[in-house]
């Protein structure tokens, strides 16, 4: 099944604990992208990646760090998260051909900073 | 700086209503528009794709516009039923190789049996 899979999908960490969110997609997108989605601000993008190795900065990048190695996977790290980072957190992919770049989207992980 | 709008921020009907939820974005070199909704608690589900270039894109009982020029799409529902009931969010695609996106807030839909 064509999907976006992201883990976990519920953490509860504490201030300064460096974490990993971890994406993977199994239908050889090119583009890659996080988002955080929060109470009366909606959906934000934080990082993405047009291919291996090539990522930029959306939106709202502070605090948050991301890398590209492969195709399929494309991690979300907070090196020393705090509590205004507690959030619900997106992965999404596409093809990256114009009339076809769909966005298919992860279940969403839900993270807590204490 | 693109924002995106959409309006009414919630809405209520009986089943059976046909329906239009609006969507207005700023700039207008966008390179595509997205609609999708959200189920509580669950990820993004796409609905539609526009491209810069089309003017309407149709799936079943929904119908997605866009008129650029004015910066504004809406979402057609028609025949609504307790299924639809849902956040619909919409989402611009910009930049020059539409790297980026722009959510607006979500028009949250309840349809009553």
């Amino acid at each position: 099944e064509a999907q976006v899979t992201q883990n976990p999908r519920y953490l509860i960490t504490v201030t300064g604990k460096k974490l990993t969110v971890t994406c993977s997609q199994n239908m050889n997108h090119e583009y890659m992208s996080w988002y955080r989605q929060d109470p009366g601000l909606g959906l934000r993008q934080i990082y993405y990646s047009m291919n291996v190795e090539v990522t930029d900065k959306g939106d709202v990048p502070e605090g948050y760090k991301v890398s590209r190695k492969e195709k399929r996977n494309f991690p979300l790290i907070l090196e020393s998260p705090s509590p205004n980072q507690t959030s619900l957190y997106f992965c999404a992919s596409s093809i990256h051909t114009a009339g076809a770049n769909v966005l298919t989207f992860g279940a969403g992980s839900r993270l807590t900073v204490l | 700086k693109q924002e995106v709008t959409q309006i009414p921020a919630a809405l209520s009907v009986p089943e059976g209503e046909n329906l239009v939820l609006n969507c207005s974005f700023t700039d207008s070199a966008i390179y595509n528009l997205q609609w999708f909704r959200q189920d509580p608690g669950k990820g993004l589900t796409s609905l539609l794709l526009i491209q810069s270039s089309q003017r309407e894109q149709t799936s079943g009982r929904l119908n997605a516009s866009l008129d650029k020029s004015s910066g504004r799409s809406t979402l057609y529902i028609a025949a609504s039923q307790p299924g639809d009931s849902a956040t619909y969010l919409c989402a611009v695609r910009r930049g020059n190789a539409g790297n980026m996106l722009t959510f607006g807030g979500g028009t949250r839909l309840m349809v009553k049996p």
